[in-house]
């Protein structure tokens, strides 16, 4: 099986401009997660989504938002950028979430804001 | 914020020794899970531990978990240049509360 896929892998934004991050999950797989990396924060949990319905969502201003479609594919976005919004974003897949099954990462897109 | 701790945040030893990491958190779990990431990457999955669950074991890994103590730990055997790489505990809380909630990691360098 292919593995998790997130486009972009890079990404240069400037402040005030929004980003949409795409995440295609493992085949079958209908829980997908999405978690920022800073050397500050270290892994914060963004949100999860399970056949297209938010589970749970971590505490992040409201311009972090994502989706889920009827094909398990993800979507993130975020608004009004700000430069601390610099982070390595990674999205996760399973077949039916962290407290029942080990999560498959992405490589990451690598958000920098200037 | 992170909810676990790892212990100690860099380690260096000498490939074939041994490498132990410890991982503590706050809450109750469901299960307790190892990650490894090299240099940025995305997160590998090493281990699945459950709260039921005492000791696991995966090739030259051995994970060990004490509910009582709320911690854990991740033994690498004879370690290899191609261990170097950070470690990440992360917790799972509980059936429909699908999150993981990540440690600080511990960087592990191993010395040819």
């Amino acid at each position: 099986k292919a593995g998790v896929t997130q486009t972009p892998r890079y990404l240069i934004k400037t402040r005030g401009q929004q980003v949409t991050l795409s995440c295609s999950p493992i085949s079958g797989h209908r829980s997908v997660s999405w978690y920022q990396q800073t050397p500050g924060q270290g892994l914060q949990f963004l949100f999860e989504y399970f056949s297209e319905t938010q589970r749970n969502k971590g505490n992040f201003p409201g311009r972090f938002s994502g989706r889920q479609f009827s094909n398990s594919r993800s979507e993130m976005n975020v608004s009004t950028l700000e430069l601390g919004d610099s982070a390595l974003y990674l999205c996760a897949s399973s077949p039916s979430g962290p407290s029942y099954n080990e999560q498959f990462f992405g490589p990451g897109t690598r958000l920098t804001v200037l | 914020s992170q909810q676990g701790e790892e212990d100690p945040q860099a380690l260096s030893i000498q490939e074939g020794e041994n490498a132990t990491m410890n991982c503590s958190y706050k809450t109750s779990i469901n299960n307790l899970q190892w990650y490894r990431q090299n240099s940025g990457r995305g997160l590998v999955h090493l281990i699945l531990i459950r709260s039921n669950e005492r000791e696991k074991h995966s090739g030259r890994l051995r994970v060990t978990l004490d509910t009582s103590k709320k911690s854990s730990s991740l033994l690498i055997t004879a370690s290899r240049a191609a261990d170097t790489a950070s470690y990440f505990c992360a917790t799972a809380a509980n059936f429909g509360n699908e999150k993981l909630t990540f440690g600080t990691g511990t960087r592990l360098t191993i010395i040819p």
